[in-house]
């Protein structure tokens, strides 16, 4: 099964810019792995902030975005809030198979 | 309002069987895949396996097949997630997904003895 891969943990200072990183150990992220991405908070159920590479839900903050960056798939957050503090979690398909990678603690100090 | 709502918490022993629910509203239950996740205690997200209700196609990850079993009754629009034998590792907060928007509350099982 393949492994994705996520920095442990990542810290912010409040309205800075920070890129978190989801790398696959097939080779390359892509389109074709319609990466997701899911923020999840102390004793809360997940929420996804992004499906298929940069695609929002409502309920996504604009200062959320998506992208592919340099085979990974990446989530940029610009203007950190507070309460952007959260556990964030991508994931995705290989061929209706789904992995999900180990998780970053963003911390906003 | 598209919702997913799951069953309460269980607390079990080992060897017991066990059965969690996942109930949708608000949307066509047949037409969209329903995934479960594990989160084992202070652990990250795992994938176990997806189903889709219109005709029970179910579809496992390596680690849970086996382990494992996804149903679903279309009739009453739940979903469901079955142990025929709990192991205390199975102790974790299950929850039930409909990517990429609506997330279940989550199910915590306890299986200690």
């Amino acid at each position: 099964q393949a492994v994705v891969t996520q920095e442990p943990s990542l810290t912010v200072s409040p309205g800075g810019t920070v890129t978190l990183t989801c790398g696959s150990s097939t080779g390359a992220v892509t389109s074709g792995h319609y990466p997701y991405w899911f923020q999840q908070k102390p004793g809360q159920a997940p929420r996804t902030l992004i499906y298929a590479t940069s695609n929002k839900l409502s309920w996504t903050p604009a200062r959320f975005s998506g992208s592919l960056l340099g085979g990974k798939a990446a989530l940029t957050l610009s203007g950190a809030q507070p309460e952007d503090e959260a556990d964030y979690y991508c994931f995705l398909s290989y061929s209706g198979n789904w992995v999900f990678g180990g998780g970053t603690k963003l911390t906003v100090l | 309002e598209v919702q997913l709502v799951q069953s309460g918490a269980e607390v079990k022993k080992p060897g017991d069987s066990l059965k969690i629910s996942c109930k949708g509203s608000g949307y066509n239950f047949t037409t969209y895949w329903i995934g479960w996740v594990r989160q084992m205690p202070g652990k990250g997200l795992e994938w176990m396996g997806i189903i889709y209700p219109g005709d029970s196609d179910t579809r496992y990850s390596p680690s849970f097949q086996g382990q494992v079993t996804i149903s679903a009754d279309k009739s009453i629009t739940t979903a469901y997630l079955q142990w025929n034998s709990l192991k205390a590792s199975d102790t974790a907060i299950y929850y039930c997904a409909r990517l990429p928007e609506v997330w279940g509350q989550g199910t915590t099982v306890t299986v200690s003895s």
